[in-house]
């Protein structure tokens, strides 16, 4: 899967405030997606991968839900915290081996 | 908690000299990774490792990329003539199936000068 296209590229949120970003892939050739938090100086934290469509899944205050029909995925943030600052990855799989990034949402969370 | 590590985590290197960089997957994962980012670019798949082989690889992954898991329990990267280009943060990474999130180490900084 290339045409992996993350939106909006960056997102300014208040503290308190809930937010949401989206990943949209191909339909075809759907096998699973995942989702990733990545913070600056460390590596991807493993959130969600994400196999069904209609699949949703919840990780504390960040859930995510998934349409292979449509091609995309929405993860959800409640409460945003300063500790939520993050590039947050979405890489949706085509085949049981290779996971491919997209270029990323950059999370910034002002108290 | 089990955990992916890279050594060196930062390794400096001239042109056209070879490196390897290096990684211990989590002892049970079956899927093995090479990612690199360039600064200020995205993440980008290089080569996944399955059954002691390549199942995938990128463009990028060309004759002067190499993988090796030698032991069972290291993972390597090898460049063979390194190039300036070549510089950005080397992320290896491991999974345990082909439903299961894959878990990445910390990263090693490869700089050619």
């Amino acid at each position: 899967i290339l045409n992996v296209e993350q939106s909006p590229q960056s997102l300014h949120v208040q503290e308190g405030d809930s937010t949401n970003f989206t990943c949209s892939f191909p339909s075809s050739n759907f096998y699973a997606l995942h989702w990733y938090r990545w913070e600056t100086a460390k590596s991807p934290e493993a959130l969600f991968v994400m196999t069904l469509n209609g699949d949703e899944k919840k990780k504390g205050r960040i859930s995510a839900t998934l349409n292979t029909k449509e091609g995309y995925s929405y993860l959800y943030i409640k409460g945003s915290q300063p500790e939520d600052s993050a590039t947050y990855l979405c890489a949706p799989r085509s085949s049981a081996s290779k996971i491919i990034f997209g270029s990323g949402t950059r999370l910034s969370i002002r108290p | 908690e089990p955990e992916v590590t890279q050594t060196p985590s930062h390794q400096v290197t001239q042109m056209g000299q070879e490196v390897i960089l290096r990684c211990v997957p989590i002892s049970n994962h079956l899927y093995f990774y090479w990612y690199r980012q360039i600064l200020g670019q995205k993440v980008e798949f290089l080569v996944s490792f399955y059954n002691n082989e390549i199942s995938e690889k990128s463009e990028i992954f060309d004759d002067q990329f190499s993988v090796e898991r030698p032991d069972g329990s290291n993972f390597t990267l090898k460049i063979r003539s390194t190039k300036l280009e070549d510089s950005a943060m080397y992320f290896c990474a491991s999974r345990e199936g082909t439903a299961r999130l894959a878990f990445f180490g910390q990263g090693t900084r490869l700089t050619v000068v």
